[in-house]
């Protein structure tokens, strides 16, 4: 079954550095989306992405965060200044289209010292 | 998007259904209902959608009343592994794309 590809799985970095997260969606999806989880909270939308733009973004995706197709293959989540509330599970996922259900990845760990 | 209320907790034993409950008063007429899960810390995994009809796959089947203001979600025979925090989410397919998750309903099957 494809799947949703995400490097690395864990990430740990200091405060003020910044973090590029990769994602490798499933070949033939269009939508591409990037959440967040704190430890214990609820999965939170960041941003949305289609056509090489983004469509749709939450208040969390401030001038810190941007988000790039480098490729044909690889989605990225850039931090520019890692604060110590990003310390965060972040999903990256795709989808064919906007009624099928979104397949998500296995997470990265980002942990800011 | 149209807000839901499930419960926070339910169990049920292995090998019987899992009837997982939502409600979803607000629903507008162009708002599917989508059922994700999280096992663990893992992302979270697709289960079902519906609009007005019941829906059937390999996973589960989906129970929407004829008001659409609620759903079940049936695992007609859960497993150790369908342990998992299940999520009920309504959204208009031709937005952006976002999921709203809530606190969802964590299912325990226990042996």
């Amino acid at each position: 079954e494809p799947e949703v590809t995400q490097t690395p799985s864990h990430q740990v970095t200091q405060m003020g550095q910044e973090v590029i997260l990769r994602c490798v969606p499933i070949s033939n999806h269009l939508y591409f989306y990037w959440y967040r989880q704190i430890l214990g909270q609820k999965v939170e939308f960041l941003v949305s992405f289609y056509n090489n733009e983004i469509s749709e973004k939450s208040e969390i995706f401030d001038d810190q965060f941007s988000v790039e197709r480098p490729d044909g293959s690889n989605f990225t989540l850039k931090i520019r200044s890692t604060k110590l509330e990003d310390s965060a599970m972040y999903f990256c996922a795709s989808s064919e289209d906007r009624i099928y259900g979104y397949t998500f990845g296995s997470g990265t760990r980002l942990t800011v010292v | 998007d149209a807000k839901t209320t499930q419960p926070p907790s339910m169990d049920c034993a292995e090998g019987r259904a899992a009837n997982l409950p939502c409600n979803h008063s607000t629903i507008s007429g162009n708002e599917y209902v989508y059922w994700y899960r999280q096992i663990h810390s893992q992302g979270p995994q697709y289960i079902i959608h519906g609009l007005k009809n019941n829906e059937t796959n390999e996973m589960a089947s989906l129970i929407i009343t004829e008001d659409r203001k609620s759903s079940t979600l049936i695992l007609p025979h859960a497993t150790l592994r369908d342990t998992a925090v299940y999520y009920c989410i309504v959204r208009v397919h031709n937005q952006g794309g976002k999921l709203i998750f809530g606190q969802g309903t964590e299912l325990s099957v226990k042996p």
